[in-house]
């Protein structure tokens, strides 16, 4: 059971480039999140899916896309990356109908914009 | 706005008990998780309060008051292992979860 997977473990990206940050789940949750965490700062929540087909903007989204064309990816793209995008970043995803919801949280990709 | 407080860091024994604490401030309540999460990983899960009172769990307890915007993780015979950082989040209105900064709490022998 590998649960979620994000690729790439990091990478060093030239400002200005278009990066795509993959993120798959076998759980079959239906909801999938896309958060950045930097020091001092709690997570951030930058886009998240409820079901496929469908998206919303979090706190932090300008700069983000994202798509959800079936129920395991949810692939996150920065169309011209900037230096204030370095960061860590976590997929996660939760059983939207479930109980508590609880999320759970991809190994991370740790990015960072020169 | 919302708001999320915890102790920035924290120091214990091993052995000892420790009570991290997290106070908030939401647009609505939909439920308290705590996180672990060790340096360099992804957030794990540890606990889920909704209703108030005390939910033990083995060696950690979550407890949560809604009427203060309070919860306290309390962890017992601490172990070096439990060093970490651990992060408190309130479900919001929106469902949503708020997220805190985390409290790192650092394990002496």
């Amino acid at each position: 059971i590998a649960g979620i997977t994000q690729a790439p473990t990091s990478q060093i990206l030239a400002a200005g480039r278009r990066m795509t940050l993959r993120c798959t789940q076998d759980m079959r949750h239906n909801a999938m999140y896309w958060y950045r965490q930097d020091l001092g700062l709690g997570l951030r929540l930058i886009h998240y899916s409820n079901t496929a087909g469908t998206t919303g903007k979090g706190e932090v989204p300008d700069g983000y896309s994202v798509s959800r064309a079936n129920t395991d990816d949810f692939p996150l793209t920065l169309a011209s990356a900037v230096p204030s995008q370095t960061s860590v970043y976590f997929c996660a995803s939760s059983d939207f109908a479930g109980s508590t919801d609880t999320q759970y949280f991809g190994p991370g990709t740790r990015l960072t914009v020169l | 706005g919302q708001n999320i407080d915890q102790p920035t860091e924290m120091t214990a024994t091993e052995g000892a008990i420790v009570q991290i604490n997290c106070t908030y401030q939401t647009s609505g309540f939909n439920g308290l998780f705590w996180y672990q999460q060790h340096a360099g990983e992804a957030p794990t899960f540890l606990s889920y309060n909704v209703l108030d009172g005390l939910e033990e769990k083995g060696r950690f307890s979550s407890f949560l008051s809604r009427s203060k915007g309070y919860s306290y993780l309390l962890l017992k015979e601490l172990q070096m292992k439990d060093s970490a950082s651990y992060l408190c989040a309130v479900r919001d209105s929106n469902y949503q979860l708020i997220w805190g900064a985390g409290t790192k709490l650092i394990i002496k022998p």
